[in-house]
């Protein structure tokens, strides 16, 4: 099993659709919880932290359920914009170190379209 | 615009060939990162430093040898690549105190084609 699987996609929206990611992570003693967007031949770029609270940035919500392990992410009223890969990334407990060692998920790619 | 600054963007080198990345973050950031992504696939860890410290290598051949000069620069010396190694090398930077949240910064990368 991979540490961070995450729906293989891709997703193909129009306009205005509302679309949702989810993830699932193997480690139960990980300790933080990212999105992450990457454009074509660019860097990632950190998109927001995600909390057992869940937690809303503008058209973004993201939400952790640490009982079952699971990370989603909610995009509202998609714009043409947020055409990009999807990454869920998960801190594992390694110690001392663990803030080092991020875990990637393989990504989901979104299209959106007029 | 990225805060953490990576030289050269492209980058075309024979097996043969020594040359070295160059990574450089103005954030005050004491936590820096080299991660490795081939096509179509997740960003890898390679090294992390630490105040200067190398505090992780993820088992990552000879061939690749990380430096930190100060708190503000890292280099990737590389030495007898293989075509395979050809990838996007991303530089990263974070605060560096432990904490969990810890949130990382990414240099927008060197694409490395190894001929």
């Amino acid at each position: 099993r991979k540490e961070v699987e995450q729906d293989p996609g891709p997703f193909n929206v129009p306009e205005g659709a509302t679309v949702a990611f989810n993830c699932t992570y193997s480690n139960s003693a990980s300790q933080s919880f990212f999105w992450y967007r990457q454009d074509c031949r660019k860097e990632p770029k950190l998109l927001m932290s995600v909390y057992s609270s869940g937690n809303e940035d503008g058209r973004f919500t993201a939400q952790l359920n640490r009982a079952s392990q699971y990370i989603s992410l909610l995009i509202r009223d998609s714009k043409l914009s947020d055409s990009a890969t999807y990454l869920c990334v998960v801190n594992g407990n390694a110690g001392g170190t663990s803030y080092g060692k991020l875990t990637f998920g393989q990504g989901t790619i979104l299209t959106v379209h007029p | 615009d990225t805060e953490v600054t990576q030289t050269p963007k492209h980058l075309v080198m024979g097996m043969t060939n020594k040359k070295s990345l160059k990574c450089e973050q103005h954030m005050g950031h004491r936590a820096m990162y080299w991660y490795k992504q081939k096509a179509k696939k997740p960003p890898e860890l390679m090294f992390v430093y630490s105040y200067e410290k190398l505090s992780i290598n993820e088992s990552v051949p000879s061939r690749f040898s990380p430096e930190c000069p100060n708190s503000s620069l890292l280099n990737l010396h590389l030495h007898a690549l293989q075509p395979e190694d050809s990838a996007l090398y991303l530089c990263a930077s974070s605060q560096g105190r432990g904490s969990a949240d810890e949130k990382l910064f990414f240099g927008s990368g060197t694409q490395l084609s190894v001929l």
